[in-house]
């Protein structure tokens, strides 16, 4: 049963530039959720896909725009990177509507921002 | 102040030894209560799952949730070195009619179980 998978594992940037990241969901999930994760913090929510629209947002910036297409799997795009955005960047998916089944995370795709 | 508050440790404990883990938080509307388990380089692993308020074991984990006091606990009975980790709790309310929406978590506590 394979579980949530994102890639790339790591990607460096620098400022300006912009950068796409990709999920692909637990296998029987439709629900995608990206949470940014600075070093030494918990997980902070972004954003999640639903039905390939955003259905809730956390207190990020538009630079942050995201995308999940018919086979549920999603990308969350950053425009114009800042330092501040060197953190990993986790996905979890889910099942709506499923009791009991809590989201599940990938390893996350870590950004470094020079 | 912020939402959930977890004491970032570090804790060190010897192998054998009970953890205690908690988290506070100020929302009411949070229904769902969990903890995740974070390796180093790794993605957060579910631990346990609650809903609401009560206890729930599994194997030498336990989890305790008091809603009337906001407060959140995860207890780990003889600790072994491989529970060396970042523990992170998480909450949720309902969202949309569903079960899971937006997760918010804890800062996250760093375990250190030595041999």
């Amino acid at each position: 049963d394979a579980g949530v998978t994102q890639s790339p594992t790591h990607l460096i940037k620098t400022r300006g530039q912009q950068v796409t990241l990709r999920c692909s969901p637990k296998s029987g999930h439709d629900t995608v959720s990206w949470y940014q994760q600075a070093l030494g913090q918990g997980p902070q929510f972004i954003f999640q896909y639903y039905e390939e629209e955003e259905r809730q947002r956390g207190n990020f910036p538009d630079r942050f725009s995201g995308h999940q297409f018919p086979n549920y799997s999603s990308e969350l795009n950053v425009n114009a990177l800042l330092l501040g955005d060197s953190a990993l960047y986790l996905c979890a998916s889910s099942l709506v509507g499923a009791v009991n089944q809590p989201q599940h995370f990938g390893d996350g795709t870590r950004l470094s921002i020079l | 102040q912020k939402e959930v508050e977890q004491d970032p440790g570090p804790l060190s404990v010897p192998e054998g030894a009970i953890v205690s883990l908690n988290c506070t938080y100020s929302n009411s509307a949070f229904q769902y209560f969990m903890w995740y388990r974070q390796y180093s380089r790794k993605g957060p692993e579910l631990l346990m799952y609650t809903y609401s308020s009560g206890n729930k074991e599994d194997g030498r984990f336990t989890a305790q949730v008091d809603k009337s006091s906001k407060y959140i606990s995860l207890f780990i009975r003889d600790s072994q070195p491989s529970d060396s980790a970042t523990y992170l709790c998480a909450m949720s309310g309902k969202s949309g009619g569903t079960s899971y929406g937006k997760l918010t978590f804890g800062q996250g506590t760093i375990l250190t179980v030595h041999p």
